[in-house]
């Protein structure tokens, strides 16, 4: 069964400044998709940004790019220039190619100084 | 842009009791999805429904619990007789097609169910 790690439980950032948030994956499927979810106090889930597994060009969404390494299944989401409006939970979750459901990872609050 | 929408947004419910979680996904939508979030905890698959029927159901989908889309719009979760460990936000979520390149999930605002 495919698993996912996010080991950071909360990360801070300074308003403007770039964080990375971690996610590694296991998986023994050579075609899947991944996905960074927000979810904010609101607790709606919002798409930030999905990846590919036959891409090797890392996705990018405005200020939001990933770094995504298939052989060592890591799928960090690197967020610059950031703002007080990106401080939510993020879940990493991955999809598999032929897969129904999404597997999520424990998720990342992520807090935003000013 | 089209929504997938839960009622109600918050619901208490007394243990024991029977509760429905209502979602309307998007209309041309054919995959539904039930996801539950415990405080705190991660998002857990419960269960998909296509074409009428359970497509996958998780160890936790057991039998309190069942889905049913009565009407062509709406998809409902019921939990038989709710226990305090069935206190999270539920997700409804659906998506048009399993081409996971052109269409991805929607999720829904979550209903947070309170048993006390």
């Amino acid at each position: 069964a495919q698993t996912v790690t996010q080991s950071q439980p909360e990360m801070s950032v300074q308003e403007a400044e770039t964080v990375t948030l971690s996610c590694t994956y296991d998986t023994s499927e050579s075609d899947y998709y991944l996905f960074w979810y927000k979810q904010p106090p609101s607790r709606q889930m919002i798409l930030v940004i999905r990846q590919e597994a036959y891409k090797q060009q890392n996705a990018t969404e405005n200020r939001f790019s990933v770094n995504f390494q298939k052989a060592a299944k890591s799928f960090s989401l690197k967020i610059s220039d950031s703002q007080l409006g990106d401080a939510a939970m993020y879940f990493c979750a991955y999809l598999g190619e032929y897969g129904n459901k999404l597997v999520f990872g424990a998720g990342t609050i992520l807090r935003v100084k000013s | 842009e089209p929504e997938v929408t839960q009622t109600p947004s918050h619901q208490v419910t007394q243990m024991g009791q029977e509760v429905i979680l209502r979602c309307v996904p998007i209309s041309n939508h054919l995959y539904f999805y039930w996801y539950r979030q415990i405080l705190g905890q991660k998002v857990e698959f419960l269960v998909s429904f296509y074409n009428n029927e359970i497509s996958e159901k998780s160890e936790i989908f057991d039998d309190q619990f069942s889905v049913e889309r009565p009407d062509g719009s709406n998809f409902t979760l019921k939990i038989r007789s709710t226990k305090l460990e069935d206190s999270a936000m539920y997700f409804c979520a659906s998506r048009k097609s399993r081409d996971t390149i052109n269409y991805g999930y929607t999720f829904g605002s979550g209903t947070r169910l309170t048993v006390v």
